[in-house]
């Protein structure tokens, strides 16, 4: 089935660590996006990308880096800048062209640091 | 994007319809109201979107002011398991640039 695919769901790091977020999508979108979400928060934009090999910065880009060498894969890393990185991260991707516009979520990836 | 404003939570009967009210006075005629919810640590799912006319699907009906500057999304006969938080944003139709979203809506159903 087609979809979005978010690895790990859970993930532990200590402080200084870098990490790194998958995102996968096989629906065919040129966009996709990375959120972070804190409890009880809504969703804030970390960088979005509207193709392959470019990606521009969101409300909360510091401390964060992304690649967007594939079309299907978006990948996240949290850095050891990144001065409070515990939150739930949510990837999302849509197409351009056609179709109702709709935003299609993974089901997140919830990162600790200890 | 425009700006939308939704009130930060909400309660509802079991059975009972859910208005969910969105202000968006600053939309632009080239933008869609979309409505998402999400459960609880999972990611957000569509739900229905519109332009100007009054749109309905299996999950709930939008309902569009004339002035497009609000909407309000109905779920005719609330469950339990609609307890979630919507959200409404609004933004072209294919537009692939920065998507925001505010607070949204918790909605809690009660038996």
């Amino acid at each position: 089935d087609g979809g979005i695919t978010q690895s790990p769901k859970y993930l532990f790091r200590k402080e200084g660590q870098n990490v790194t977020l998958s995102c996968e999508q096989n629906l065919n979108h040129d966009a996709m996006y990375w959120y972070r979400q804190d409890p009880g928060q809504g969703l804030r934009l970390i960088y979005y990308s509207q193709i392959v090999n470019d990606f521009q910065k969101g409300d909360i880009a510091e401390g964060y880096s992304v690649s967007r060498e594939k079309k299907e894969s978006f990948p996240l890393t949290v850095t050891s800048a990144q001065k409070n990185p515990t939150a739930f991260y949510l990837c999302a991707s849509k197409g351009l062209a056609g179709g109702t516009g709709e935003l299609f979520f993974g089901e997140g990836s919830r990162l600790t640091v200890l | 994007d425009a700006k939308t404003t939704q009130p930060p939570s909400m309660d509802c009967a079991e059975g009972r319809a859910a208005n969910l009210p969105c202000n968006h006075s600053t939309i632009s005629g080239n933008e869609y109201v979309y409505w998402y919810r999400q459960i609880h640590s999972q990611g957000p799912q569509y739900i229905i979107h519109g332009l100007k006319n009054n749109e309905t699907n299996e999950m709930a009906s939008l309902i569009i002011t004339e002035d497009r500057k609000s909407s309000t999304l109905i779920l005719p006969h609330a469950t339990l398991r609609d307890t979630a938080v919507y959200y409404c944003i609004v933004r072209p139709l294919n537009a692939g640039n920065m998507l925001t979203f505010g607070g949204g809506t918790r909605l809690m159903v009660k038996p």
